[in-house]
């Protein structure tokens, strides 16, 4: 079965740069998105078709991509950052979501 | 503004059947084109895609739960359900409905999430 790897956890201090990876074979030919969690709350969309920002999401959030890896920058990171940040894409052959593991950003 | 809000047992038997309604409100869940999915969470753990329903009624599920996994539509309710069969503890969990637009071929986001709802597997 299909899998995004990303690390369990990034920490950062306030204001430095947070850069949180997710890995998957066919991220080359699908899109990725990222969502934020935090505790107690449903995720929430920040980044779609690998670099989009959605309306209302902080222009600190970027997104980019490079073959296998998609990855999420959060610059100036804030204390309300802190959360649980999951990748998301399709298999190969884009019938099948699956979400990454999950990335813990600690803010100092 | 589009909603999404689950609704069903929070407690279930292993080896029943688990069955969630999500109900959408501020768009009709026929127009357009849009993913409905299920999405589910244990605690502590990380989000699992479940399945999901297009507009026009096909569905796609996860390999690792398909045998046990139905989702349907009811338009007239505005409404989109789903059912997982033969349940064990390992299926407690958060779980979530959620929409992604489908206009764009290979570019589904999901950008409208309900709330959650817990459900426990248990005697």
């Amino acid at each position: 079965s299909y899998e995004l790897t990303q690390p369990p956890s990034v920490s950062v201090s306030p204001g430095q740069t947070a850069r949180i990876t997710c890995s998957g074979d066919a991220l080359p030919k699908q899109y990725a998105y990222w969502y934020q969690q935090k505790p107690g709350q449903a995720p929430v969309l920040v980044i779609y078709k690998d670099s989009e920002r959605p309306s209302g999401i902080p222009e600190r959030f970027s997104g980019s991509s490079s073959g296998t890896t998609v990855t999420l920058t959060i610059s100036g990171v804030q204390a309300e950052d802190e959360a649980d940040y999951y990748c998301q894409s399709a298999d190969s052959s884009g019938t099948i979501e699956v979400f990454g593991g999950g990335t813990k950003l600690t803010v100092l | 503004q589009v909603q999404l809000q689950e609704s069903g047992p929070g407690l279930v038997k292993p080896s029943q059947t688990l069955s969630l309604t999500c109900t959408v409100s501020g768009g009709s869940i026929s127009s357009g084109s849009y993913y409905w999915s299920w999405i589910r969470q244990p605690a502590g753990k990380g989000l699992e895609w479940i399945g999901r329903i297009y507009t026009s009624g096909s569905t796609n599920y996860n390999p690792s739960l398909k045998s046990r996994v139905t989702i349907s539509v009811d338009t007239s309710k505005n409404q989109f359900s789903l059912k997982l069969s033969s349940v064990t503890a390992a299926d407690t969990a958060v779980y979530y409905c959620a929409r992604a637009p489908a206009a764009v071929a290979g570019d589904h986001p999901m950008d409208y999430w309900g709330q959650g709802t817990l459900v426990t597997v248990s005697s």
